[in-house]
């Protein structure tokens, strides 16, 4: 059973760099097909996708976000990471880390999910 | 990028009841529409994938139909453990986009 799990500071200083690292355990991350996701939920709010990013290196990121975001991999740690540049109070949120499968029909769904970290930004 | 509209935003049912969740698209998705389940403090849960395909390990109460840009998940006999937010999700074109959420809460 594939389990993700969020690690990072809870913390971050606003026009600083939000910085959050995604373990993944129970499965090689370059054993498939996957994608790797970042998506977050401010309080209350809906979900947003941040952007993902396939074993190779190979990323894409929300337009919104773009600008701002950068996701990477470590294969030989089976981690990959999300850095969000000049945070304001509009980026505290919950970010989970999710894996990407694809079925027999077009298209991704996320199987599996960390169980999230809350990020404040804050001074 | 896709929008997607659910409806209704909130709902509160007694057990046994019968739910229907609607999602509608901005544009054609075919069906590449999927359902989630979120309990408050918990990651999001995979109910429903390709609009109607069910997932190992959900209760049969829940199912999934549509396709375009117009999709229902409907939950059979409500259970006290069903409370929670659920959201589609498509994948049709990036960048995935997901519904503002229905909450669904018992009476």
């Amino acid at each position: 059973q594939v389990q993700l799990q969020e690690s990072g500071p809870r913390v971050v200083k606003p026009s600083q760099t939000l910085s959050l690292t995604c373990t993944v355990s129970g499965g090689s991350m370059s054993s498939g097909s996957n994608y790797w996701s970042w998506i977050r939920q401010p309080a209350g709010k809906a979900l947003e996708w941040i952007g993902r990013i396939y074993p190779s290196g190979t990323t894409s990121y929300n337009p919104s976000l773009e600008s701002r975001v950068t996701i990477s991999v470590d294969t030989s740690k089976n981690q990959f990471s999300l850095q969000l540049n000049s945070v304001t109070a509009a980026d505290t949120a919950v970010y989970f880390c999710a894996r990407e499968s694809y079925g027999d029909e077009y298209g991704y769904f996320f199987d599996f999910w960390g169980q999230g970290i809350l990020v404040t930004v804050s001074s | 990028e896709i929008v997607l509209t659910q409806s209704p935003d909130f709902r509160f049912v007694t057990p046994k009841e019968k739910v229907t969740i609607t999602c509608r698209a901005s544009h054609n998705i075919g069906s590449s529409l999927h359902w989630y389940q979120q309990k408050p403090g918990q990651s999001p849960k995979l109910l429903i994938k390709y609009a109607s395909q069910s997932i190992s390990g959900v209760p049969s109460r829940f199912s999934g139909s549509g396709s375009g840009t117009e999709f229902t998940l409907t939950i059979n006999s409500l259970e006290a453990e069903d409370a929670a937010a659920y959201y589609c999700h498509q994948s049709s074109d990036l960048p995935w986009t997901f519904g503002q959420g229905t909450k669904v809460g018992i009476k």
